[in-house]
């Protein structure tokens, strides 16, 4: 059954500073695709980055990385040089397969708190 | 652009009252989602539709029914309103593909209140 698990509930970073989120996730199809979502405290939901499973390079978008690894099913967002505007709550979600019949579920956030 | 539109943002009933939340895509999507975001949770599934004409249960289906009305809406609705109930609401559409990342886009969420 597919599953998504972020354990980390919350997550304090000094600005400036990289952090990692982590986000592991089971499957059984061979084809998937993986999505991080940024929900910050005014309630709307940001797509960040999308890393797909046969993509063999990490996907980057902007200060946003996804480390996949694939054999661990792990698919870990990192943000560098983190700044005030990260803190928000972000999600790791999974669409198993490539066709439009496919669900996306979700994992439970990590509520990222950046210090000035 | 208009992108995902819900409605209503608010609403408060009572238990056992029925509701229907509505979703209109402009974006010409296939696929159509509702999600329940209970405070300090993730995101839970419960129904979606992957054309129109087809819909299917997700995490969470117990209690609610859906209609893919068209291509463009998505409804959902509680036929007898419980507190557990509670929650907000999201809408979101997407449009897989080899040639897409699939990803979601969402509407600004509907927050219900049942007492």
């Amino acid at each position: 059954a597919q599953k998504i698990t972020q354990t980390q509930p919350g997550m304090f970073v000094q600005e400036k500073e990289a952090v990692t989120l982590d986000c592991t996730y089971d499957t059984s199809d061979q084809s998937y695709g993986l999505f991080w979502y940024k929900q910050p405290s005014s309630g709307e939901m940001i797509f960040l980055i999308y890393q797909g499973s046969y993509d063999e390079q990490n996907a980057t978008e902007g200060r946003y990385s996804l480390n996949f690894q694939k054999a661990r099913k792990s698919a870990n967002l990192v943000i560098s040089a983190s700044q005030l505007g990260d803190s928000a709550m972000y999600f790791c979600a999974m669409r198993e397969g490539y066709s439009s019949a496919s669900k996306i579920i979700f994992g439970s956030g990590t509520r990222l708190s950046i210090r000035p | 652009n208009a992108g995902v539109t819900q409605t209503p943002k608010f609403q408060v009933l009572k238990t056992g009252q029925s509701m229907t939340l509505q979703c209109a895509q402009d974006m010409n999507h296939n696929s159509m989602y509702w999600y329940r975001q209970d405070p300090g949770m993730g995101l839970r599934l419960i129904y979606y539709s992957a054309s129109e004409g087809t819909t299917d249960k997700g995490e969470v289906p117990n209690g609610y029914n859906v209609s893919r009305l068209n291509k463009r809406e998505f409804s959902l609705r509680l036929e007898s309103a419980a507190p557990s109930q509670t929650s907000v609401y999201f809408c979101a559409s997407s449009e897989e593909g080899l040639a897409e990342s699939g990803e979601l886009f969402f509407g600004e969420g509907s927050r219900l209140t049942v007492l």
